[in-house]
């Protein structure tokens, strides 16, 4: 069965830190993974997506993530964090299937401190 | 681009009422759109699948006599909530792909509606 696990509920970094927000998936085929952003009471932020090609993707706000096919991986990475960017954080593998839904992980809290 | 709206944005409604909420994609057409539910500092959990001109797929567990999806145009869906409950309290958010060109495999979300249900 097709799964993704954020392996951290909560990451605190500090101001001006690199930080890292974990993903591992488990697939058949070749996966489509995503990022998406939550700040309180709002929808979801597209931030960035694999899909085929180079395994360091950028994508909004500075951010980016490897594709690590051998780990099974897609961690979330941004070279300095921002007080701002604390919020909420899924990681999603697309289903398998013609039905493009996304399975979903349980979401990392990322607190920056100042 | 890739613009998502919902309305209304927070709803309070007493129990037995029902409510809808709209899903709009602004800025572009959207064949499919999904219903999430979302309850406090937990993730996302799908209710249906929403294509536009034919009936919703509704997932494991989601009563589709209580949750009514329509989608009747490529940049509308709604979802109505009937003989809302308290239990029916919870976020709801919507998303949606685009019909056609090169992002029709990531959705694009609205702001979220938040009902209370007394």
């Amino acid at each position: 069965a097709q799964s993704v696990a954020q392996p951290e509920d909560q990451v605190n970094v500090a101001e001006g830190n690199p930080l890292t927000v974990k993903c591992t998936y488990s697939v058949s085929g070749n996966p489509y993974l995503f990022w998406y952003v939550q700040y309180p009471n709002r929808g979801l932020q597209f931030l960035l997506k694999y899909i085929t090609g180079d395994n360091l993707v950028k994508g909004s706000y500075g951010f980016e993530a490897e594709f690590n096919k051998s780990q099974t991986s897609f961690h979330l990475k941004k070279p300095s964090a921002l007080v701002s960017d604390s919020a909420l954080y899924f990681c999603a593998v697309r289903d398998t299937g013609n039905n493009r839904k996304l399975i979903w992980g349980l979401g990392t809290s990322l607190a920056v401190n100042p | 681009g890739a613009v998502v709206s919902q309305h209304p944005s927070r709803v309070i409604c007493k129990s037995g009422t029902s409510v809808k909420i709209e899903c709009r994609s602004l800025d572009f057409q959207a064949t499919t759109m999904f219903w999430y539910r979302q309850f406090p500092k937990q993730s996302l959990m799908l209710m249906a699948t929403s294509n536009e001109g034919s009936k919703a797929t509704y997932e494991q567990g989601v009563e589709k006599d209580k949750f009514l999806i329509n989608h009747a145009s490529l940049t509308l869906s709604t979802l109505t909530v009937t003989s809302a409950h308290p239990e029916d309290s919870s976020f709801y958010i919507c998303s949606a792909i685009y019909l056609a060109g090169k992002n029709t495999d990531t959705q694009y979300f609205g702001p979220g509606t938040r009902l209370t249900v007394l």
